[in-house]
């Protein structure tokens, strides 16, 4: 079975400070790994991915997440965080060749300033 | 830039009554998802179309919830009846097909039923 698990409800940061929002995951085979982030009454909007290669990814306004295989996690991070970044955040996986994303139950990131 | 299309936004309705829910993927996108977002939890999964063909819809409640993509273009999501426990947000979501690709979403459709 696959799943997703994201440990924290909520991330609290000051603005500047870096920030990670932490997503593990469960998956038979090679996992494909995905950041969303979600604005209220919105749809997901994709951030990054990681399919194969270097394990760490770049995506977009600013954040990165590492792949750990052996730790199978796929933190995200940001170097620092804005006001703006506030928003529910969303880690998914899907690792079979059908396509079924699972996603995690979201984590909302507060960024004061 | 591309988008998935949905409507309405929002949409209430009493309970028993039917409601009806339309998404256009991103033109060429062969895979198009419906998901239903409780809120405070993350997305899960109702019908997974690959063009046509319903290759996912083992979370689909076939009793009252119906799903079609006639020509592999647009789809419609139909609840019928539809129940207090139904108020959620439904998302429609398409992909390229291949299993490495990601998933473009679209606004989504709120549903509230009293």
């Amino acid at each position: 079975a696959q799943s997703v698990a994201q440990p924290e409800d909520q991330v609290n940061v000051a603005e500047g400070n870096p920030l990670t929002v932490k997503c593990t995951y469960s998956v038979s085979g090679n996992p494909y790994l995905f950041w969303y982030v979600q604005y209220p009454n919105r749809g997901l909007q994709f951030l990054l991915k990681y399919i194969t290669g270097d394990n760490l990814v770049k995506g977009s306004y600013g954040f990165e997440a590492e792949f750990n295989k052996s730790q199978t996690s796929f933190h995200l991070k940001k170097p620092s965080a804005l006001v703006s970044d506030s928003a529910l955040y969303f880690c998914a996986v899907r690792g079979s060749t059908l396509g079924r994303l699972y996603f995690g139950r979201g984590t909302q990131l507060t960024v004061w300033p | 830039e591309a988008e998935v299309a949905q409507s309405p936004r929002y949409k209430i309705t009493e309970k028993s009554q039917a409601v009806a829910f339309w998404c256009d993927p991103i033109s060429g996108h062969a895979t198009l998802y419906w998901y239903r977002q409780i809120l405070g939890q993350g997305p899960e999964l109702l019908v997974q179309f690959q063009d046509e063909s319903v290759v996912d819809d083992s979370q689909l409640p076939k009793d009252r919830f119906s799903a079609e993509r006639l020509k592999g273009v647009d789809s419609t999501l139909k609840i019928q009846p539809a129940e207090l426990g139904d108020s959620a947000m439904y998302l429609c979501a398409s992909s390229g097909g291949h299993s490495n690709t990601e998933a473009f979403f679209g606004q989504g459709t709120r549903l509230t039923v009293v």
